[in-house]
């Protein structure tokens, strides 16, 4: 069954620092795969996506991602990170096929230390 | 921009009523909108699927008679929480997919939260 793994429930980091959040999926095509962020009591931002190609894809916000196939990994990066950054990150899988259902990992929390 | 918005963004009701719950696709015709359901600190399931002008797709263990969707025209779907419950309490996400392009993607509303009292 498809699913995707989000290992971190938190990470705290200090503002300036790199971040990296992980996520793993199982699916068994090639996935189309998804970062969002969730502000407190807020709906779901699109920070960047993988649909094929170029296997590091940039997002918004200073954010990127490397698709790793061998893997299974599509980890979400920033190199140095700001206060307002702090949020919940979840990583997503959409089943292909035409079909528009997204399966959403648990999600990863984080805070960042002034 | 493709802005999907939700109302109310919370509401507090009593045991026994129901609650409709508004998504709309502001600048953009959306053929598809989804309701997910966020428990605190949780993910976001997926509780059905909703088409214009047909009847919406339910996930497993949704209970289609307590979870009514309405998706009657390209810009809205309504989803009535009938009867509700303190266990029906939780955060109400809807997105909606564009008739066309953006591959696919979906664009999310603001949440709804809901308290059963």
């Amino acid at each position: 069954a498809q699913s995707v793994t989000q290992p971190d429930i938190h990470i705290t980091v200090s503002e300036g620092a790199s971040l990296e959040l992980r996520c793993n999926y199982s699916y068994g095509a090639t996935p189309y795969l998804f970062w969002y962020v969730q502000s407190p009591g807020q709906g779901l931002q699109l920070l960047l996506k993988y649909f094929s190609g170029d296997t590091l894809v940039q997002g918004i916000k200073g954010f990127e991602a490397e698709f790793k196939r061998s893997q299974s990994s599509f980890n979400l990066r920033k190199p140095s990170v700001h206060w307002s950054d702090a949020a919940e990150y979840f990583c997503a899988v959409r089943l292909g096929g035409g079909y528009n259902k997204l399966i959403f990992g648990a999600g990863t929390r984080l805070a960042v230390h002034p | 921009g493709a802005v999907v918005s939700q109302h109310p963004s919370w509401v507090i009701c009593k045991s026994g009523t129901s609650v409709k719950i508004e998504c709309r696709s502001l600048d953009f015709q959306a053929t598809t909108m989804f309701w997910y359901r966020q428990f605190p600190k949780q993910s976001l399931m997926l509780m059905a699927t909703s088409n214009e002008g047909s009847k919406a797709t339910y996930e497993q263990g949704v209970e289609k008679d307590k979870f009514l969707i309405n998706h009657a025209s390209l810009t809205l779907s309504t989803l009535t929480v009938t009867s509700a419950h303190p266990e029906d309490s939780s955060f109400y996400i809807c997105s909606a997919k564009k008739l066309a392009g953006a591959n696919n993607e979906q664009f999310f509303g603001p949440g709804t939260r809901l308290t059963v009292l």
